[in-house]
């Protein structure tokens, strides 16, 4: 069975605070991806890595970064947090390619005081 | 570019009816085609997909999804719903040189008893 953890499930945080979002897989899978899901909003794509190091901005990648420096770990970085990033914060991974499965953790909900 | 409409945002069916869930997308080649499922407080877990072949899907908890290329439309179906479909509903598209899919805005269901 594929497995996505995120590092928390709910996490509170204070305005400007620098806060960090954890996801491993446990797949070997080469892509990896971070969105943010607002009510109303969807899913919305924030980066997307599809080897270690590599990043591409996705729709709204204002506000964050990412890193990943192994395979199966891919880091979400708010650098100073705002009230406006308080989301629910989804993680998955996918084998390279369009058609692929994306196998998504359980997300972490975030709310920045 | 490609984009992903799901009409309705929320759903009500009475436990035991049939059910059909809306999804247009707009692509200028042959899509692929996702409908996800998110359970409170979970991640989104995939219920099929399609990409070629035959239009008539069947997925994982006795949903299907048929693909209709002159309507552009990928709906959801289900003969009869249990109290357990409760949830969110994601229809999503991808391309092939593209490992990012682009999901839709979901549409929830509520289930009376």
């Amino acid at each position: 069975d594929v497995k996505v953890t995120q590092s928390s499930r709910y996490l509170v945080k204070r305005t400007g605070e620098k806060v960090f979002l954890e996801c491993v897989q446990d797949m070997d899978h080469e892509n990896m991806f971070w969105y943010r899901q607002d009510p109303g909003l969807g899913l919305r794509l924030i980066y997307f890595s599809y080897d270690v190091k590599m990043k591409e901005k996705g729709d709204i990648p204002e506000g964050y970064s990412v890193s990943r420096e192994k395979k199966e770990r891919f880091s979400l970085i708010l650098e100073s947090a705002s009230t406006n990033q308080t989301s629910m914060y989804l993680c998955a991974s996918a084998e390279p390619g369009g058609r692929e499965t994306q196998y998504f953790g359980p997300g972490t909900r975030l709310l920045v005081l | 570019a490609q984009s992903v409409t799901q009409p309705d945002i929320h759903i009500t069916v009475s436990e035991g009816a049939s059910l059909e869930l809306r999804c247009n997308y707009s692509y200028g080649a042959t899509p692929y085609l996702f409908w996800y499922v998110q359970s409170p407080g979970q991640g989104l877990q995939l219920l099929l997909k399609y990409f070629s072949g035959d239009t008539l899907v069947q997925g994982i908890k006795g949903f299907e999804a048929e693909f209709k290329r002159s309507q552009s439309s990928f709906n959801l179906r289900k003969p009869s719903v249990h109290w357990s479909d409760a949830a969110e509903y994601f229809c999503a598209v991808g391309a092939l040189r593209d490992d990012k899919i682009i999901f839709g805005k979901g549409t929830r269901l509520h289930i009376l008893p």
